[in-house]
């Protein structure tokens, strides 16, 4: 049960060059997120989908672009990375957008990026 | 914007010690808070999830409670244990457009629990 998986799991970047963070959950999941977790200010949400085929921006959209590729993966690009967008990178799913109260979001184990 | 706030941001306890985080928010509108754990290096762990109907929740020795009318949550952890060293994450949750469930999360408590 590999619930959602992230990779890479650490990546060191120079200003200016470009990347993407894969992610994947196994649990049959509609709806998947990606955050920022920096020191001192908690997890802020980058992008999310809501249900395949559609994905909205989140708090901090700025400088990334996400894919939902299937129902299964949500890719987070930088397309020109910045030393601004250090920080450790969680993807997180949840069962459906319209799911009940008792809903829950399951997060990946993070990506690490240092960007130079 | 619904903002969270912890107190304290770390917290140092002897084994054995019952101990109390905090969470405040500042939109009642919510449609459940949860409590997550977060070790060193990993990813987070869902502790406790209270629906914004309810009082509080009770998963062994831990127990939330939430008052939506004041904008609070606290985390109640009985007879405190080392492997209970972690960050504690509060989370309020509110629907955003598509219908979509958003997460905001607190800065989080760093918990000690000194052998």
């Amino acid at each position: 049960n590999a619930g959602v998986t992230q990779t890479p799991k650490f990546q060191v970047l120079k200003t200016g060059q470009s990347m993407t963070l894969q992610c994947a959950q196994d649990m049959n999941h509609n709806s998947m997120y990606w955050y920022r977790q920096d020191p001192g200010m908690g997890l802020r949400l980058i992008y999310y989908s809501a249900s395949e085929g559609t994905t909205d921006k989140g708090e901090v959209p700025n400088g990334y672009n996400v894919s939902r590729l299937n129902k299964r993966e949500f890719s987070l690009r930088l397309e020109s990375a910045a030393p601004s967008q250090t920080s450790v990178y969680f993807c997180a799913s949840s069962k459906t957008a319209a799911g009940g109260l008792s809903e829950t979001q399951y997060f990946g184990p993070g990506t690490r990026l240092l960007v130079l | 914007k619904q903002e969270v706030t912890q107190i304290p941001a770390a917290l140092s306890v002897p084994e054995g010690e019952n101990l109390v985080l905090n969470c405040s928010f500042t939109d009642s509108a919510i449609y459940n808070l949860q409590w997550f754990r977060q070790d060193p290096g990993k990813g987070l762990t869902s502790l406790l999830l209270i629906q914004s109907s309810q009082r509080e929740q009770t998963s062994g020795r831990l127990n939330a409670s939430l008052d939506k009318s004041s904008g609070r949550s606290t985390l109640y952890i009985a007879a405190s244990q080392p492997g209970d060293s972690a960050t504690y994450l509060c989370a309020v949750g509110q629907i955003s457009s598509g219908s979509a469930r958003q997460l905001t999360f607190g800065s989080g408590t760093q918990l000690t629990v000194l052998p």
